[in-house]
């Protein structure tokens, strides 16, 4: 199936600084990609869709300035956590769809575990 | 109500068993069901897609019921290495519309045990 990377698998940082997570469709186009965060013992939650040349998409509660996101390119969207707080600390999954091979199937990265002290 | 409500378990088996999940979801316009599968601290996987007509692979047979907006997973013969959360998960989208967005159950945790 189709590759989907993301980097860094983990990091963690100071209260207030910025973290950026790349998230790479690896041998596929990708003209949309999907931001997610899991905390622990929770569901995934949608964050955001993020269109290639547009802007993204936010679901409801979740802050644009805060979660800024690019997806400058076919194959890299980028999530940056403005500002980070303890509270961000969580599992950010980014994925894929690749519509034109595989439909509405969507391909997840391994995922980033952000830890904010 | 939870957009996709499942029970969380945790449902403790022995290898062998057969282990049913369920889920429902809320919203009737809902267009296209799958079974996702993920292991501790890793990203979900998808196991299988969930057709009207029902579907199997292999050991896994899920099935759909529109009318009850319920879906559930059959595992038969259950593997130490079926141990994992079982995600159900909802396109909300249908058509020339679809935006992909998927809502996600809270998931079911399985142990099987030798």
């Amino acid at each position: 199936g189709a590759v989907v990377s993301q980097h860094p698998s983990w990091v963690i940082c100071k209260s207030g600084t910025s973290v950026k997570i790349e998230c790479r469709s690896l041998d596929f186009q990708a003209t949309t990609m999907f931001w997610y965060r899991q905390f622990p013992k929770q569901s995934l939650m949608l964050m955001a869709t993020s269109n290639e040349g547009s802007k993204a998409t936010y679901e409801q509660g979740v802050e644009k300035d805060k979660f800024l996101i690019n997806h400058a390119s076919l194959t890299l969207s980028t999530l940056t956590v403005t500002s980070a707080h303890p509270e961000d600390s969580s599992f950010y999954i980014c994925s894929a769809r690749d519509v034109p091979t595989a439909g509405d199937t969507q391909y997840f990265g391994p995922g980033t575990r952000l830890t904010v002290l | 109500r939870k957009e996709v409500e499942q029970d969380p378990g945790p449902f403790n088996v022995p290898e062998g068993a057969t282990v049913a999940f369920n889920c429902t979801y809320s919203n009737s316009a809902s267009q296209s069901f799958f079974w996702y599968r993920q292991d501790c601290r890793k990203e979900p996987k998808l196991l299988m897609s969930v057709y009207s007509s029902g579907n199997e692979d292999g050991r896994f047979t899920a099935q759909l019921n529109r009318a009850s907006q319920y879906i559930s997973l059959l595992i038969r013969d259950s593997k130490l290495s079926d141990s994992a959360t079982y995600l159900c998960v909802v396109n909300m989208g249908s058509g020339s519309g679809n935006t992909g967005k998927l809502i996600f159950g809270q998931g079911t945790t399985l142990q099987v045990k030798p």
